[in-house]
């Protein structure tokens, strides 16, 4: 049973370039979730997906953006890259949006020179 | 606003001493709960505990045992005996009902336990 898959799991980019981050969600589950974790902090969460709509978000500018896929998978959208957004990029799935246990991809670490 | 605060930015222990990671959180609301996840070298979040604000019970499992305390806004992680592979960076992080499954993460603790 594969849990949450992540791609790719390195990327670099230049300032002002557009990025798109991949997430699959455990087996069974309709619920993503991704967070920026930025180098020595805790992951801060970006938004949340359920039945393809974008259900909640965090403190995050509009460069940010995601979509969700009928078979549930999801992509995170970063455009106009700052050197501010060089983090590692985690996608959690559950299933369903109450308060319950996440299951955490091993991320994409994003640098941004 | 939810906010997670984990005063202790490293520990290292030798091999088979016991260890505490202190957890202090702020919250308005009167339903939430608390988590605590490891995230080793390889990155994945890995998920430890969760506990209601209703159930202030203790837990152990294994080497590992919980103390939640209201009174003092705290969810202390113990690990006892501990060992090399217990090193990794753990994170405190809480959770509203209102919000659903959305976690704010306090900024983490890095265990080293050393042989």
């Amino acid at each position: 049973d594969a849990g949450v898959t992540q791609s790719p799991t390195h990327l670099i980019k230049t300032r002002g370039q557009q990025v798109t981050l991949r997430c699959s969600p455990k087996s069974g589950h309709d619920t993503v979730s991704w967070y920026q974790q930025a180098l020595g902090q805790g992951p801060q969460f970006i938004f949340q997906y359920y039945e393809e709509e974008e259900r909640q978000r965090g403190n995050f500018p509009d460069r940010f953006s995601g979509h969700q896929f009928p078979n549930y998978s999801s992509e995170l959208n970063v455009n106009a890259l700052l050197l501010g957004d060089s983090a590692l990029y985690l996608c959690a799935s559950s299933g369903g949006t109450s308060v319950r246990k996440l299951f955490f991809g091993s991320g994409t670490q994003l640098s941004v020179l | 606003a939810q906010k997670v605060t984990q005063a202790q930015t490293e520990i290292s222990v030798v091999e088979k001493e016991d260890v505490t990671l202190d957890c202090v959180y702020e919250t308005r609301d009167t339903t939430y709960y608390l988590f605590w996840y490891k995230q080793p070298p390889s990155g994945e979040l890995v998920f430890l505990i969760r506990r209601n604000s209703f159930d202030e019970q203790n837990e152990i499992s294994g080497r590992y045992s919980w103390n939640f305390q209201k009174s003092t806004s705290s969810f202390n992680f113990t690990i006892t005996a501990s060992q090399v592979v217990d090193s990794a960076v753990y994170f405190c992080a809480l959770s509203v009902m209102e919000y659903g499954n959305k976690l704010v993460f306090g900024a983490g603790t890095i265990l080293r336990v050393k042989s």
